[in-house]
């Protein structure tokens, strides 16, 4: 079944440090892919996505870029800040599904 | 405030009670979700409802029970629960079905421990 793996966490870094979490899925066709974000006490929000290979979604800074021939969707930020601190969750929805399929979420903490 | 309220936001109960979790969504959607949040784990999808239908159960215990009373309004009946039932559930929507490409909006989440 589909599937998607993202780099365990947690991951703590400095302000100003460039971040990449990483996304990789196995899904059969084209899928949607999709970064959620959810800060402290809050439900999922989503962050950016791409529908088709090459798409580069973006949005606040961060972005991501659909890898067919690698399966990934890395997430990347050039300057991290403190309120980016919260857990990130990659997603895919395959072709035809009602369902997003999700990873197990990747804790970041940014550091003054 | 993403639209999606959920109610209430923390719940302790014991393993032979029984209690309810609701949501609301306010933004005129017609398809909700319920998922489970559970440490280290992905999200799990348990129901999708799309105008009040039932149209998917993922394989989840009778122990959890869903209604859908209208599209605004989607509650999660618990009884029995065990304690690895203790978790994050998370109500969503969309207007339409996610495979159109339609955003889902997720509430806070209630806060789920079974002692």
């Amino acid at each position: 079944g589909d599937s998607v793996t993202q780099m365990e966490g947690p991951v703590t870094l400095s302000e100003e440090a460039f971040l990449t979490i990483n996304c990789t899925y196995t899904a059969t066709g084209y899928p949607s892919l999709f970064w959620y974000v959810q800060y402290p006490g809050e439900g999922l929000q989503l962050l950016l996505k791409a529908t088709k290979a090459d798409d580069k979604g973006s949005n606040k800074g961060f972005e991501a870029t659909y890898r067919k021939e690698t399966t990934s969707f890395h997430l990347e930020k050039g300057s991290v800040q403190v309120s980016d601190s919260a857990v990130y969750f990659c997603a895919l929805l395959s072709q035809g599904a009602q369902k997003l399929v999700f990873g197990q979420g990747t804790r970041l903490t940014i550091n003054p | 405030e993403t639209g999606v309220t959920q109610t209430p936001r923390h719940l302790v109960m014991g393993m032979t009670n029984k209690k309810s979790l609701k949501c609301e969504q306010h933004l005129g959607h017609n398809a909700m979700y319920w998922y489970k949040q559970s440490a280290k784990k992905p999200l799990e999808l348990m129901f999708v409802y799309n105008f009040k239908e039932q149209t998917e159960n993922n394989s989840v215990p009778s122990r959890f029970s869903p209604e859908c009373p209208n599209s605004s309004h989607l509650f999660l009946h618990l009884h029995t629960l065990q304690p690895e039932d203790s978790a994050l559930y998370l109500c969503a929507s969309s207007q339409g079905q996610i495979i159109s490409g339609n955003t889902i909006y997720f509430g806070e989440g209630s806060w789920l421990t079974v002692v």
